[in-house]
């Protein structure tokens, strides 16, 4: 079955600056990739997502990569501000429209103002 | 719109003891996933429904967890005798049906965090 792996656990930026996190998957036939974002005492959310038929997404200071061939996908943060402070988690899912979401460990992400 | 909901947002049990974890799903979603986080690893999935109907229960650690969905609306998953390692944090998330048009947003609920001392 499927296996994402998620890197690093922990990452501190000073404000301002940009912060990457990084996934591997294992499934070929993976083809959704949602990042979901979970401030502490509250719900997953879904920040971004991207599909297997783009190698890029950008919504304002979030985007994500794509690239298929060596199955990872990024997340990358610009301009950090102190409320990007959370738990991000990555996921992948076959592209069968309803299957369940596999996702890596998570990142805990500190901005420091 | 209301969101996911689940209840209890906590709960702290003996081992051996029995408890139950509710989920109601947004309105109209007929997807229907429990997921459990245990402290420092994965969202890992439990269980998923459609409607009323189990579609994947691959997840499911053992056969002290009981899931149901009557009536294809909320659903309630229980553990029963519970052990030290049930604890973490239970969370249930729902979406529309999709057929072929690929995974949506799946709409996650705050979480359960179930204890057992």
């Amino acid at each position: 079955g499927e296996n994402v792996e998620q890197h690093p656990s922990t990452l501190s930026v000073q404000e301002g600056d940009s912060a990457v996190i990084k996934c591997t998957y294992s499934d070929s036939a993976s083809n959704y990739f949602p990042w979901y974002k979970q401030e502490l005492g509250k719900r997953p959310q879904l920040i971004i997502d991207i599909r297997s038929n783009v190698g890029e997404k950008k919504d304002q200071r979030i985007a994500v990569t794509l690239n298929k061939t060596a199955k990872h996908f990024s997340l990358h943060i610009t301009e950090t501000q102190p409320e990007d402070s959370a738990v991000y988690f990555c996921a992948s899912s076959p592209h069968s429209g309803n299957t369940p979401l596999v996702f890596g460990k998570g990142t805990r992400l500190s901005v420091i103002a | 719109e209301a969101g996911v909901t689940q209840f209890p947002s906590h709960s702290v049990i003996e081992k051996g003891q029995t408890v139950t974890l509710r989920c109601d799903p947004i309105s109209g979603h007929d997807n229907l996933y429990w997921y459990r986080r245990v402290m420092g690893k994965e969202i890992k999935f439990l269980l998923h429904f459609v409607k009323e109907s189990k579609q994947d229960e691959s997840g499911m650690p053992n056969n002290r967890f009981l899931a149901e969905r009557t009536g294809g609306t909320y659903s309630t998953l229980k553990v029963q005798p519970a052990e030290l390692e049930d604890s973490g944090v239970y969370f249930c998330a729902s979406s529309p049906l999709r057929g072929t048009m690929g995974n949506t947003e799946a709409f996650f609920g705050q979480g359960t965090r179930l204890t057992v001392v």
